[in-house]
């Protein structure tokens, strides 16, 4: 059964500080890797995707993918409560099919 | 603007019924997909479809069917509703040979009594 899961959560933070959320996966064909946000009662959308192995930035998201150790994680730089959510990862296969995590909710605290 | 546009956001329906969930899409993408969400389980695939008339299992497509007649249109047949199909269900899409992100309706959250 091809797997990913996500660090336990709830995570809490203070608004500014770095948030680190992590996810590693059982596929080891794994193409492509993605990071969704849901807001409460919202649905899902795609903030970072990546597909190499090392660092993607874009603002203050940086996506890091380790395909040798199977983790990717999301790094949230100077956190603000606008981005309390649930975070999704997720990856696709061979078959374009995209698999989720169970989420982790993520609090910051003003 | 893409757009994935579900029939109903709210249901209540009988067990036993048949239920007809609805989803349209205007990007032209080849690639739709249904989903439900249920808390601590999170997003769990129940049918895609790559191309019209075509249709592949997900992970959980027990109690499920699904039609895919146009291109723009996938449709999700819960023949006979019972009370553990209660549930968000989300309907994405995709494009065919591209990034591989997934473009959401708005949800239909369906309630079995």
């Amino acid at each position: 059964q091809k797997e990913v899961e996500q660090n336990s959560g709830p995570l809490s933070v203070p608004e500014g500080a770095i948030a680190s959320l992590n996810c590693t996966y059982s596929d080891r064909g794994s193409q492509s890797f993605f990071w969704y946000r849901q807001y409460s009662g919202k649905s899902p959308e795609l903030i970072m995707f990546i597909y190499s192995n090392g660092d993607k930035e874009d603002g203050r998201f940086t996506a890091q993918l380790n395909k040798a150790s199977q983790y990717v994680s999301l790094l949230i730089r100077d956190s603000q409560p606008s981005d309390s959510a649930t975070y999704l990862c997720a990856y696709t296969g061979a078959n374009s099919k995209l698999t989720f995590g169970k989420g982790i909710t993520l609090s910051v605290r003003p | 603007d893409v757009k994935v546009t579900q029939s109903s956001r709210y249901l209540v329906k009988r067990t036993g019924e048949k239920v007809f969930l609805e989803c349209v899409q205007d990007m032209d993408h080849e690639n739709m997909f249904w989903y439900r969400q249920d808390p601590g389980l999170g997003l769990r695939l129940i049918y895609f479809s790559y191309d019209v008339k075509m249709k592949e299992k997900g992970d959980i497509p027990e109690g499920y069917s699904v039609s895919r007649e146009k291109k723009e249109r996938f449709s999700l047949i819960l023949e006979s509703a019972s009370t553990n199909q209660t549930s968000m269900y989300l309907c994405a899409s995709s494009l065919a040979g591209g990034t591989g992100e997934l473009f959401f309706g708005e949800g239909s959250r369906l309630t079995v009594l």
